[in-house]
């Protein structure tokens, strides 16, 4: 089965920066989506990347999905403080009707 | 934009109590979950339920959990003898097809 991972486990960077975070995953998948979690909150969803897609924005936020590597990236342009955040990818894998998260990156913006 | 709600937001039980969490998904919504997440780690998943059954289930979902949707719009997650390793976030989520989730903003369960 599946088991995201994500790197870097915490990243820390100035407002204003762009954040990147890295998300890797075993085998085939339908789509891939990225999720936020404030500290214990719920789970908020951001954007989703079917698996003939590579690249897709929303707002300042932007996926790319390379599927011969099998991973996947978030990047979040121009960062705010009301960004800090736990950021977790999740696979949607065929035949299975669930989700596999990976263990998320913590992400400090710093005011 | 619909919403998927869960009530308690926060419950406190003793070890070895029942207890029931109460999610209502989206009405249009065919697919339910419920994922839990330890504090520090990550999200499992937990099961799935279409079609008045359950459709999948991870080796977390034992003999002490089940799940029901009871009227039509509540759907519940049950765990009959509670452990203290039971404490966790417990999230349910909804969706109108295999992808595509909504996700509740949680039961935090603590096991005393």
């Amino acid at each position: 089965s599946q088991q995201g991972e994500e790197d870097p486990q915490a990243l820390s960077i100035q407002e204003g920066e762009n954040a990147t975070m890295n998300c890797s995953y075993k085998t085939s998948i339908n789509n891939l989506q990225w999720y936020r979690q404030n500290s214990g909150r719920g789970l908020v969803h951001l954007i989703l990347i079917r698996s003939n897609e590579r690249e897709k924005h929303s707002g300042r936020l932007r996926v790319t999905l390379d599927t011969s590597k099998k991973s996947s990236s978030l990047l979040i342009t121009a960062s705010r403080a009301a960004d800090t955040a736990s950021y977790f990818c999740a696979t949607d894998e065929p035949g299975a009707n669930n989700l596999f998260f990976g263990t998320g990156t913590r992400l400090t913006v710093i005011p | 934009e619909p919403e998927v709600t869960q009530t308690p937001s926060h419950q406190v039980t003793q070890m070895g109590q029942e207890v029931i969490l109460r999610c209502v998904p989206i009405s249009n919504h065919l697919y339910f979950y419920w994922y839990r997440q330890i504090l520090g780690q990550k999200v499992e998943f937990l099961v799935s339920f279409y079609n008045n059954e359950i459709s999948e289930k991870s080796e977390i979902f034992d003999d002490q959990f089940s799940v029901e949707r009871p009227d039509g719009s509540n759907f519940t997650l049950k765990i009959r003898s509670t452990k203290l390793e039971d404490s966790a976030m417990y999230f349910c989520a909804s969706s109108s097809q295999s992808y595509g989730y909504t996700f509740g903003s949680g039961t935090r369960l603590t096991v005393v």
